[in-house]
């Protein structure tokens, strides 16, 4: 089975600021990687994800995200955010065949400020 | 936008009390999903369904219950509802088999809270 760790589950940034939240998985196997976000009072949307190609994925609002398939990693970027950052954001993993099940991190809060 | 519905989004009842949460999706997917989630943890798969009359456990043990009678439905129930049960609920769903179908699309969540 795998698991995600998500690091540092509350973060606090200026607007502007620079972010990057850490995703660090453990299935050994073919992966696909996803980031979801949960704006405040919204249900789960899909950021971006990864299923093969170049590691550098693009998502929407500006984020980013580097496969780092040595490290195990799938580290979330926005160069400088915003204040409707605001939200919770998800690292979640799952195997591409079988039963599609995701696995998911406990989340970053990361409040930013005006 | 994904298009997976859930009812209700609010729910205040009394221990003991039956209850079902409504979960419905337009988009012909095969796989349908329910999460569960504590605030500040992360979500834990505790239903999946591949499709019509076909429901497994998930990852964290519950005391809810499945069906999945219609492709597009897939409501979860508590026979007796406990403090312990208060929680959200996410439902979600995607397609079997493509490539982008391992996209999994998530309701708005079902907050329970029993008193």
């Amino acid at each position: 089975a795998q698991s995600v760790s998500q690091h540092n589950h509350h973060v606090i940034l200026s607007e502007a600021a620079s972010l990057e939240l850490g995703c660090n998985y453990s299935y050994g196997g073919t992966v696909n990687l996803f980031w979801y976000v949960q704006y405040p009072g919204q249900h789960l949307q899909l950021l971006l994800k990864y299923f093969s190609g170049d590691p550098l994925v693009k998502g929407i609002k500006g984020f980013e995200a580097e496969f780092i398939k040595s490290k195990f990693s799938f580290n979330l970027r926005k160069p400088s955010v915003q204040w409707s950052d605001t939200a919770e954001y998800f690292c979640a993993v799952n195997a591409p065949y079988g039963n599609n099940r995701l696995a998911f991190g406990k989340g970053n809060q990361v409040v930013v400020i005006p | 936008e994904a298009d997976i519905y859930q009812t209700p989004r609010y729910l205040v009842i009394g221990t003991g009390k039956k209850i079902t949460l409504e979960c419905s999706q337009t988009m012909g997917h095969d796989k349908m999903y329910w999460y569960q989630q504590d605030p500040g943890m992360e979500l834990h798969l505790i239903h999946y369904s591949y499709g019509v009359n076909s429901t497994e456990k998930g990852d964290l043990s519950s005391e809810s219950t499945v069906s999945r009678i219609r492709t597009e439905h897939f409501p979860l129930t508590l026979e007796s509802a406990r403090p312990s049960h208060t929680s959200q609920y996410l439902c979600a769903s995607s397609v079997v088999g493509t490539g982008a179908g391992n996209t999994i699309y998530f309701g708005e969540g079902s907050w329970l809270t029993v008193v």
